[in-house]
């Protein structure tokens, strides 16, 4: 079946350092679309970024992710970090409309002065 | 502009004892619905979704039932609680589409059980 795979649970960064939270993700679809959400405590989790288009850089917020397919992968970067970047992110992986988007484990940032 | 509704916000329930936990979204005609669930430290895990009235499709049950009464309402329940149905519990909705919808998410219900 799809999966999602986060391999950083928890990462810990001082601030104004790059961000870079791992995504990587497995399905027999071709044309998979891929989200990332950001939970900041005590509010909903709501959509980042997302894209299913084949090695084109979508941005928001400072933060920006590429789809690799081929190397099956959706990496969240950001060049600086900052306090308030600290939250739950979440990457997503949906193949079609008839299914609930599936997330990964998560990766809690926690961004230090 | 569409509005989620979570209710109730929290919950304390003893094990064994039904539960009842809603989800009504406004402004939007035949959203796509979704229960997802967020042990505490642990991840989100959808749990049911649905396209239509009356139509739910199971992806973890957990013990736990969905049904959508309504084109604007989504209802999680169960006549028992275990202590593993302690969380977070998120309804989302998303428009229909191909796949690259969004989910928007309620403010979600926190539930104790004890």
């Amino acid at each position: 079946g799809d999966s999602v795979t986060q391999t950083e649970g928890l990462v810990t960064l001082t601030e104004g350092l790059p961000v870079m939270l791992n995504c990587t993700y497995q399905t027999i679809y071709s044309n998979p679309f891929l989200f990332w959400y950001v939970h900041y405590l005590n509010e909903s989790p709501r959509l980042l970024l997302k894209s299913s288009t084949d090695n084109k850089r979508t941005e928001h917020q400072g933060f920006h992710a590429t789809l690799h397919k081929s190397s099956s992968s959706f990496h969240l970067q950001k060049s600086s970090a900052q306090l308030s970047d600290s939250a739950l992110y979440y990457c997503a992986l949906r193949v079609n409309n008839n299914n609930a988007p599936r997330f990964g484990a998560g990766t809690k940032l926690t961004v230090k002065p | 502009a569409q509005t989620i509704h979570q209710w109730p916000v929290a919950e304390i329930k003893a094990v064994g004892s039904p539960l009842s936990l809603g989800c009504t979204i406004k402004g939007k005609s035949s959203p796509n619905l979704y229960w997802y669930w967020q042990a505490t430290g642990g991840t989100l895990q959808q749990l049911f979704y649905s396209i239509t009235v009356g139509q739910v499709e199971s992806v973890v049950q957990l013990n736990l039932s969905a049904s959508r009464p309504k084109d604007d309402q989504f209802i999680l329940s169960t006549e028992k609680l275990l202590l593993s149905h302690s969380g977070f519990y998120l309804c989302a909705w998303s428009l229909w589409g191909v796949g690259a919808e969004t989910l928007y998410f309620g403010s979600g219900t926190r539930l104790t059980v004890l």
